[in-house]
């Protein structure tokens, strides 16, 4: 079956910018995350969506970054104003039960 | 400090050697712990989760952790060069299980 799909792969934009990152979790997971994870550093959690419960958005950074989530399906992680310490790569992962959490590829963010 | 910590190597071994991957960790409220394998341009994937002290194996990898000195290890017992991948050590705590603080990741490099 399908994993976790995230889009685009790779993204370069430039400072100011608006940025929007999709991610399709697996069909059924209820539970989904959004990590960010900077050249040569582990993942940093940034939000967490379970069901129709408030979101967790504890981890984003600044004002500037926004997540939604449709029901149980598609999220969009929107990063307003982008700058360069954005540059990161951003996972999202899907699950059921919180121990087994299936990521995706990533998305590849570069701010010029 | 970070509250998780762990050696970014790289870490170069001959194949068919015991590899063995270490991770420290500060919070006390820390009560389960993962391993995660990440291929270069892939998302993380979960080898193995363990909850409090001890030991737990799965084929050629053995999880361990020492709750009384705050240490997690993974060991690969006759290491292949498809091992070669980053390993990222994770924690949490009960309160909010689905939070985990991740390592930063130790490379390893098997040498055919």
């Amino acid at each position: 079956g399908a994993g976790v799909s995230q889009s685009p792969s790779n993204k370069v934009t430039e400072k100011g910018k608006d940025v929007e990152l999709r991610c399709d979790p697996i069909s059924g997971h209820t539970a989904l995350y959004w990590y960010r994870q900077r050249l040569g550093q582990g993942l940093e959690f940034l939000i967490y969506f379970q069901g129709n419960s408030a979101p967790d958005k504890s981890g984003l950074p600044s004002d500037r970054f926004s997540a939604e989530r449709t029901g149980e399906s598609v999220s969009t992680l929107t990063i307003q104003r982008t700058q360069q310490e954005d540059s990161a790569v951003y996972l999202c992962a899907s699950s059921t039960g919180w121990q087994t959490q299936y990521f995706g590829p990533g998305t590849r963010l570069l701010v010029l | 400090q970070k509250e998780v910590e762990q050696d970014p190597g790289p870490l170069s071994v001959p194949e068919g050697a015991i590899v063995s991957l270490n991770c420290t960790y500060s919070n006390s409220a820390f009560q389960y712990f993962m391993w995660y394998r990440q291929y270069s341009r892939k998302g993380p994937e979960l080898l193995m989760y363990t909850y409090s002290s001890g030991n737990k194996e799965d084929g050629r990898f053995t999880a361990q952790v020492d709750k009384s000195s705050k240490y997690i290890s993974l060991f690969i017992r006759d290491s292949q060069p498809s091992d070669s991948a980053t390993y990222l050590c994770a924690s949490g705590d009960m309160d909010s299980s689905y939070k985990l603080i991740f390592g930063s990741g130790t490379r390893l490099l098997v040498r055919p």
